[in-house]
């Protein structure tokens, strides 16, 4: 979507390596999320950030860490990753008033 | 949890009124209603929203009740590329996350 990159679109690693996914917006918005998809279960909130250094956990924030050190990125980082990790990952951005936009996603495989 | 309910999944035929129920209860008074859907594998799609009027734009109408406790999307043609999870949201303008429910599934039947 226009506005939002997500990177890697791809990725296969092994169990206990770590992973960092990271989100890109050109818009300026103060609040960005990452979500996990996975069959059954839907999109699940893992962190997110209200503006430069401000995290907070979302509904599934086990096993992962973030950082926001601009408004432009959002890296979401699995410090060794486990084949439960295994999901679509989708970065999304909010301004204060429209709804969220989405990125294309990020498919992870962790093997 | 998500703060609607919406049902599993619905049908309905190419070219008609595809109309999508969600309930909401315990909506507050400054909480808007979203609808964003997923075409498969792809992110989420905003398609609408509303506070208490009905609104329409390009892709659907938002039909939203008096009490506001219930709306209805309405898709008015639907076609086979309208197969998708669609989303029922309540949230507040300025709030800071989104919890998404299970959706309905919509099929377009040919």
């Amino acid at each position: 979507d226009a506005g939002i990159t997500q990177s890697p679109r791809h990725k296969v690693t092994e169990t206990g390596t770590p992973v960092t996914l990271r989100c890109h917006q050109t818009e300026n918005h103060r609040y960005m999320y990452w979500y996990r998809q996975d069959p059954g279960h839907g999109l699940r909130l893992i962190h997110y950030s209200y503006g430069v250094k401000d995290t907070d956990k979302g509904e599934v924030s086990d096993g992962y860490s973030v950082s926001r050190s601009k408004t432009e990125d959002f890296l979401l980082t699995l410090e060794s990753a486990t084949s439960s990790q295994t999901s679509v990952y989708f970065c999304a951005i909010s301004g204060e008033y429209y709804g969220y936009t989405f990125g294309s996603g990020t498919r992870l495989t962790v093997v | 949890d998500a703060k609607t309910t919406q049902p599993p999944s619905m049908d309905c035929a190419e070219g008609r009124a595809a109309n999508l129920p969600c309930n909401h209860s315990t909506i507050s008074g400054n909480e808007y209603v979203y609808w964003y859907r997923q075409i498969h594998s792809q992110g989420p799609q905003y398609i609408i929203h509303g506070l208490k009027n009905n609104e329409t734009n390009e892709m659907a109408s938002l039909i939203i009740t008096e009490d506001r406790k219930s709306s209805t999307l309405i898709l008015p043609h639907a076609t086979l590329r309208d197969t998708a999870v669609y989303y029922c949201i309540v949230r507040v303008a300025t709030d800071d996350k989104i919890i998404f429910g299970k959706g309905t599934r919509l099929h377009i039947l040919p």
